[in-house]
């Protein structure tokens, strides 16, 4: 399969902590993408990493890429209500696909 | 810059009926994406194009479900006939070229009843 597969499923912290969620794949990528998506609203863009690159930041985002082992972390630090979402990592080989997501939810 | 918009909103037909979805990318993006995305899972790649020709269909049940893109702009998803799982939410996005970012409209909730 080319889609990506997170881990875990679901993750609940409290506001302010760090969430950490991953992503694995079994084909060559030109480059992995994360995606949140709130509640009844679309899908959101949030960070793009090429299959040269090992790390990128965006605001409070974290990404990395480890293309030996075939996976991906995205890090939210000092987490916000407003971070309850589901959270999909993307394929990018020719077609993008999404994995199944992972359900974040932020405890104010 | 206005973003992807599809029509319409919410739909909902009786099984075995037939139904099309609408959609405009953004203006300049050559490469627009149909998605299924079932109520908690995620995202299922349907039909990609590239300017009017079809990159990957190879998830797009061909025998209900058809789509176009005619001049490279506008887009239509057809289902004929509906089935009760066809209900869910049909996504459309675009990106400027293959490899970039895609962005997305806020989708069609189907129901199939």
């Amino acid at each position: 399969s080319q889609q990506g597969e997170e881990d875990p499923q679901a993750l609940s912290i409290q506001e302010g902590e760090n969430a950490t969620m991953n992503c694995s794949y079994k084909t060559s990528i030109n480059n992995l993408q994360w995606y949140r998506q709130n509640s009844g609203r679309g899908l959101v863009h949030l960070i793009l990493i090429r299959s040269n690159e090992r790390e990128k930041h965006s605001g409070r985002l974290r990404v990395t890429l480890d293309t030996s082992k075939k996976s991906s972390s995205l890090l939210i630090t000092a987490s916000r209500a407003a971070d309850t979402a589901s959270y999909f990592c993307a394929i990018r080989n020719t077609p993008l696909v999404f994995g199944k997501g992972t359900r974040l939810s932020v405890i104010a | 810059e206005a973003g992807v918009a599809q029509s319409p909103r919410y739909k909902i037909i009786e099984k075995r009926q037939s139904v099309a979805f609408w959609c405009n990318p953004i203006s300049g993006h050559a490469t627009l994406y149909w998605y299924q995305q079932i109520l908690g899972q995620g995202p299922k790649l349907l039909i990609q194009f590239q300017n009017n020709g079809v990159v990957d269909d190879s998830q797009l049940p061909k025998d209900r479900f058809s789509a176009e893109r005619l001049k490279g702009v506008d887009s239509t998803l057809k289902i004929q006939p509906a089935k009760l799982e066809d209900s869910a939410v049909y996504l459309c996005a675009s990106s400027p070229e293959t490899n970039t970012e895609a962005f997305f409209g806020q989708g069609t909730r189907l129901t199939v009843v």
